[in-house]
């Protein structure tokens, strides 16, 4: 058990929805990054915050967004749905800068 | 820009023998980190393994060490006494310091080893 909580586990909606992924990070962790793996692009980074600020992006579409609250959980939230979204997406966490991210279990995102 | 590369795309190795998976990197940079990932069949990422570019010896974690080569820009990982629950997928990742990328520190992954142990 890594420490880091994702829900849900599993996501089935249609093309054009919206869907908000969840993340609770190691306690005492700032950092949070979220991930994207699929078949064809393989494990992507997508974006970062720390202690509640965004610190870096990667290649995330501008249907896709994302926080991190107060309390250091984030969300990840991705709109107008399309079948290429279809993947695995996980949420890292780490104590601070240049320290092993741990993972969370994923969510597995199936669209219509 | 950093790249790693993971030229073997599965492996098989016998039950209780040692397996060395291999991971190049290019970075011009300095200082970076580089890590070993598992994911088992279940998805989930598990991490096993991390070394500094500025560590002088090279990492262990029990069965898994890192075999790093600074100046070939290698990170192998041996994983000694193979069994049957290492068979997974096994990553390659890499971080470029906060401090030279301005605060982030995204991991690159390479495009994955399956390992196969067999009886």
């Amino acid at each position: 058990d890594s420490g880091v909580t994702q829900t849900p586990k599993h996501l089935i909606t249609a093309t054009g929805q919206r869907v908000t992924l969840r993340c609770s990070p190691r306690s005492g962790d700032l950092s949070v990054y979220w991930y994207q793996q699929s078949l064809d692009q393989g494990l992507q980074f997508l974006i970062q915050y720390y202690n509640g600020e965004e610190r870096a992006k990667g290649n995330i579409l501008e249907r896709f967004s994302a926080q991190q609250f107060p309390d250091l959980h984030s969300e990840l939230n991705l709109s107008s749905l399309e079948l290429g979204d279809s993947a695995l997406y996980f949420c890292a966490s780490s104590a601070g800068q240049d320290q092993p991210q741990h993972f969370g279990d994923g969510t597995r995102l199936s669209i219509l | 820009a950093q790249k790693i590369t993971q030229t073997q795309p599965g492996m098989f190795v016998q039950e209780k023998e040692a397996v060395t998976l291999d991971c190049t990197y290019d970075t011009s940079d300095p200082s970076y980190g580089l890590f070993w990932y598992k994911q088992p069949s279940s998805g989930e990422m598990i991490f096993l393994i991390y070394q500094g570019s500025y560590d002088q010896q090279n990492a262990t974690e029990g069965r898994y060490s890192l075999n790093f080569q600074k100046a070939r820009k290698s990170a192998n990982l041996v994983i000694s006494a193979s069994q049957l629950g290492d068979s997974a997928m096994y990553f390659c990742a890499m971080t470029l310091s906060h401090i030279l990328t301005g605060g982030g520190n995204k991991l690159t992954f390479g495009t994955g080893t399956q390992l196969k142990v067999e009886l």
